[in-house]
C-alpha cells in the first residue's frame, strides 16, 4: 500500500512569493495534518483537516492556509514568504480526527532566499 | 515551560545495551502518547503509541506511561547501530485532540 505522498520534494522560493504544497493521505485515511519542522526542533502543528473541515489550527500567522479536497488530499498555502518560513513541511495522515496515530509523508523542503 | 520536554542528548549507548529515553509533558488531560524515530534528513516514523498507564511492548521496544507523574519513556533493548537516530516524544491532549505536540527530540547514538 502506498504511504503518504507529498509534492514537491524540494522547493526554492524568493521572499514575498507564494507557495503551494500538496499531500495525498494513505488510502482510507480521512484526516490530514500539516506540520513545520525547523532544524533541531520537533514538528510544529499548523493545521488539521478532517472530512474537508478544519479541525485544528496551530499558532501560525494568517499567511498560512490550507484546504482538503473531496478525495482527502490537501494543499498547504503560504503567502508573502519570509526567510523564517524555510523549513521541512510535513504532512501526516490519520484515520480520523482526534488523538489517534498519525503517519508522516517524506516532507517538502522549502528554502526561502 | 515547554509542553513536551526531552533531553536533547546526544545519548550514547553501547551496542547490545538498553537505551532509555525519557519525556515529560505539562498538559494533565493528555490522552495519547507517541514515540517517533527520525533519521537525519528523513521524516518521522511512528514506532510506538500508548494510551493507558503501564508498559506496552513491541519487539525490542517498550513504552512506559505514568500519567500521575506526567512521564513517558521508551526503552530499546539490544540496541543496534541502526537505532541511531533522533527520537521524538509526542502528546495529544483531550482538550485539543486534533493536534499532536512534539518534543524537540533526543539524539541517540549506538556505538559498536
Amino acid at each position: 500500500d502506498a504511504g503518504v505522498t507529498q509534492s514537491p520534494t524540494h522547493l526554492i522560493k524568493t521572499r514575498g512569493q507564494h507557495v503551494t504544497l500538496r499531500c495525498s493521505p494513505i488510502s482510507g485515511h480521512k484526516s490530514v495534518s500539516w506540520y513545520q519542522q525547523v532544524l533541531g526542533q520537533g514538528p510544529q502543528f499548523i493545521f488539521q483537516y478532517y472530512e474537508k473541515e478544519e479541525r485544528g489550527r496551530g499558532n501560525f500567522p494568517d499567511r498560512f492556509s490550507a484546504r482538503q479536497f473531496p478525495n482527502y488530499s490537501s494543499e498547504l498555502n503560504v503567502n508573502a514568504l519570509l526567510l523564517g518560513d524555510s523549513a521541512l513541511y510535513l504532512c501526516a495522515s490519520s484515520l480520523a480526527a482526534g488523538g489517534g496515530e498519525q503517519y508522516f509523508g517524506p516532507g517538502t523542503r522549502l528554502t526561502v532566499t | 515551560q515547554k509542553e513536551v520536554e526531552q533531553n536533547s542528548g546526544p545519548l550514547s549507548v553501547p551496542e547490545g545495551a538498553i537505551a532509555s529515553l525519557n519525556c515529560t509533558y505539562s498538559d494533565r488531560v493528555s490522552q495519547s502518547f507517541f514515540w517517533y524515530r527520525q533519521y537525519s534528513g528523513k521524516s518521522p516514523e511512528l514506532i510506538m503509541s500508548i494510551y493507558s498507564n503501564g508498559d506496552k511492548e513491541d519487539g525490542r521496544f517498550t513504552a512506559q506511561l505514568n500519567k500521575a507523574s506526567q512521564y513517558v519513556s521508551l526503552l530499546i533493548r539490544d540496541s543496534q547501530p541502526s537505532d541511531s537516530a533522533t527520537y521524538l516524544c509526542a502528546v495529544s491532549g483531550y482538550s485539543s485532540a486534533s493536534k499532536i505536540i512534539f518534543g524537540s527530540g533526543t539524539r541517540l547514538s549506538i556505538r559498536p
